[in-house]
């Protein structure tokens, strides 16, 4: 089955402890991105990568980090969560970037105390 | 960067009214403008999009418009089902895409 695969679903974390919230997708996708949603702010683009080893910054990079080694996977890094990060977190990945859209995963919904 | 407003918030309409959402966007090198909906606790599903050299798409009771000049894009639902009833977000961007704040749409039986 076509999916994007994020772990973990629930994420509960104190501040400053690094965590990584893993997305692999089967599609052989080459553009993937991640997501953070929040009530009434729809969702704002945190980075995002066109192909193997090439990422660039969303519209909310500040915090996060993250790296595109293999094609399937593209994980994202908090090296010092804080509590304005508590949010819900979408990885999502489309073909080719302007083409077919997104195929978003399930969703992390991070806390971070 | 782009700027991507949505408009209105909330929406109620009867079963087998019309639904139309409208966003704007500013940056012109934006040349894809796909539409998400969003059912509640789970993740935004590609309903239908459009790019910068088409004006009009339809798919069964959904269809899109875009007006490059005026740098507006419209989401129309006919015949309104409540399974119709979510979030939906309209998006435009070129590499980097802007999501446009939602509108929740209730359709009443």
């Amino acid at each position: 089955e076509a999916q994007v695969t994020q772990n973990p679903r629930y994420l509960i974390t104190v501040t400053g402890k690094k965590l990584t919230v893993t997305c692999s997708q089967n599609m052989n996708h080459e553009y993937m991105s991640w997501y953070r949603q929040d009530p009434g702010l729809g969702l704002r683009q945190i980075y995002y990568s066109m192909n193997v080893e090439v990422t660039d910054k969303g519209d909310v990079p500040e915090g996060y980090k993250v790296s595109r080694k293999e094609k399937r996977n593209f994980p994202l890094i908090l090296e010092s969560p804080s509590p304005n990060q508590t949010s819900l977190y979408f990885c999502a990945s489309s073909l080719v970037t302007g083409q077919g859209g997104y195929t978003f995963g399930s969703g992390t919904r991070l806390t971070v105390v | 960067g782009e700027n991507v407003e949505q408009h209105p918030s909330t929406l109620s309409v009867q079963e087998g009214d019309s639904a139309v959402i409208k966003c704007t966007y500013s940056d012109s090198a934006s040349n894809y403008f796909p539409w998400y909906k969003q059912e509640l606790g789970k993740r935004p599903q590609l309903i239908i999009d459009i790019r910068s050299n088409v004006g009009e798409k339809k798919d069964q009771r959904i269809a899109v418009t875009l007006n490059k000049t005026a740098k507006h894009f419209s989401l129309h639902i006919t015949e309104t089902q409540p399974e119709d009833s979510a979030v939906y977000f309209c998006a435009a961007g070129f590499n980097k895409f802007y999501f446009g704040s939602g509108t929740k749409l209730n359709v009443k039986p």
